[in-house]
């Protein structure tokens, strides 16, 4: 069962500052030299937009502070510098296994 | 460009029934693997189903398994989410997806709709 947690549930960051979304499967989701793992941002109103795939490629247009790493179980998202604009819920997700999972969710905000 | 349009929710009273549509366009509609992702009142995001690029797979959450049933018709360019059995938990926003890889379930969603609500209550 691909359970993704992710922590912490909420933070508050200074714009400007660094801000670090983990997410931990509880199964391994790296096959044939890939991780299985995407970061979705999701602001109210909107969509879910795709940031990152693959664990860490950046999708097209995504700003080159928003970052991922990680492999097999545990997973980061990095927000190297923050804006206005990235106040939203972070979400990771798996689609590894024939049953998709997301995280509960990070709640980003300005401190 | 790539489009999805949702469109079908609205309020149902519990063990009632809808159905969602979901019409594409901007993409070869039968290469793709289409989903749907819900999002509940002030939760999460949650994977609802999925289906191949010809139809012929189809998977589930635990959650709606036996009560949904996912469809697309290629010739239409449109999937569909059929629902029944409502219940007031599965009160939520009704998100449309396409995966990012041609013929691939395993492969993130790069475009999604707007979302259609779906309300159950009596």
């Amino acid at each position: 069962d691909f359970v993704m947690t992710q922590s912490p549930e909420s933070l508050a960051v200074s714009l400007g500052e660094r801000a670090t979304i983990n997410c931990k499967s509880r199964q391994s989701v790296f096959f044939n030299n890939k991780n299985y793992l995407a970061w979705y941002q999701k602001k109210p109103g909107q969509p879910p937009k795709l940031l990152i795939y693959w664990a860490s490629t950046r999708e097209s247009g995504v700003p080159d502070r928003f970052s991922g790493s990680g492999s097999g179980t545990d997973f980061t998202l990095t927000i190297s510098s923050l804006q206005a604009e990235d106040v939203a819920v972070y979400y990771c997700q798996q689609y590894y296994s024939t049953s998709w999972t997301f995280g509960q969710g990070t709640k980003v905000e300005i401190k | 460009q790539v489009q999805l349009v949702e469109s079908g929710g609205g309020l149902v009273k519990p063990s009632g029934s809808l159905r969602l549509s979901c019409a594409a366009s901007g993409f070869i509609f039968s290469e793709y693997y289409m989903s749907w992702t819900r999002q509940a009142p002030g939760k999460g995001l949650e994977w609802v189903a999925f289906i191949s690029s010809s139809g012929s797979t189809v998977y589930y959450a635990g959650s709606v398994e036996g009560r949904f049933t996912i469809s697309r018709d290629n010739a239409k360019n449109s999937v569909y989410l059929e629902m029944n059995s409502l219940r007031a938990d599965d009160t939520a926003v009704y998100y449309c997806a396409r995966v990012s890889t041609a013929w691939s379930q395993q492969s993130p969603s790069n475009y999604w709709g707007q979302g259609t609500l779906v309300t159950v209550s009596s």
